[in-house]
């Protein structure tokens, strides 16, 4: 079955980096992109960039252009997400997501398990 | 920054159907794209229930339905269930600068 395990909650200081890493399995790795998506406490769903798992192309969000790094590691099916200069707004739990392969645009068809990231001074 | 427009909020009886809108605008729903819905349960990530504006993943129950017309999409569920309450979410894509892939603001259902 199709699985997105995250690595666990962090605790970073504001003006720091945070990277959350996304191990896949279940299916082959590079026929499908990742999204990542995040939600602020008791807030909705915001969509951050995608990343294509076959050829490293990458789509980031228009605001967190200049701060978001995303990369794969094809050897061990497994994406990252890499956010540098953190402020408290970035306080947030943080899926990995696999884009389906349906109609454009493509859902998100499964979800990883989501990693609490905590800016505090 | 999200320009998907869903209610707050909407409540029913169990048994009861509740229709969720989605109200976009020409350069996503408008233009075509396709719409997917999200439910969040409590506590929980969130699960593709609506993918492709009308279509069920396997498992979903059919008491789930979608639509969409014009520069709006919605969410139907018949027969409401306890189980049924969660925060429920549109997507769609959008061709203007403003986001390439976009959620919806959100919906609670409360079961009464």
């Amino acid at each position: 079955q199709v699985q997105l395990v995250q690595s666990g909650a962090d605790v970073k200081r504001p003006g720091a980096s945070v990277k959350v890493s996304c191990k896949t399995s279940g299916y082959t790795f590079t026929s499908h992109g990742i999204s990542w998506v995040r939600q602020a406490p008791g807030q909705g769903l915001e969509w951050m960039g995608w990343i294509g798992t076959d050829n490293g192309n990458t789509n980031y969000a228009q605001k967190l252009q200049g701060r978001l790094t995303m990369t794969t590691d094809t050897s061990t099916s497994t994406a990252h997400m890499e956010l540098r200069s953190l402020g408290s707004d970035d306080t947030a739990v943080y899926y990995c997501v696999r884009v389906g392969s349906g109609n454009f645009p493509p859902a998100f068809d499964y979800w990883g398990q989501g990693t609490l990231v905590t800016v505090s001074s | 920054q999200s320009v998907l427009t869903q209610p707050p909020s909407v409540s029913g009886a169990p048994g009861q159907r509740v229709t969720i809108s989605c109200t976009g605008s020409s350069s996503n729903i408008g233009s075509g794209y396709d719409v997917h819905w999200y439910q969040q349960l409590p506590g929980t990530a969130p699960k593709l229930l609506i993918y492709d504006t009308t279509n069920r993943p396997s498992g979903v129950p059919d008491r789930f339905s979608g639509s969409k017309s014009g520069t709006s999409a919605s969410l139907a569920i018949t027969g409401l269930q306890a189980e049924d309450e969660a925060d429920y979410y549109c997507q769609s894509y959008d061709n203007s600068l403003s986001g390439w892939r976009l959620f919806g603001t959100g919906t609670k259902v409360t079961v009464l």
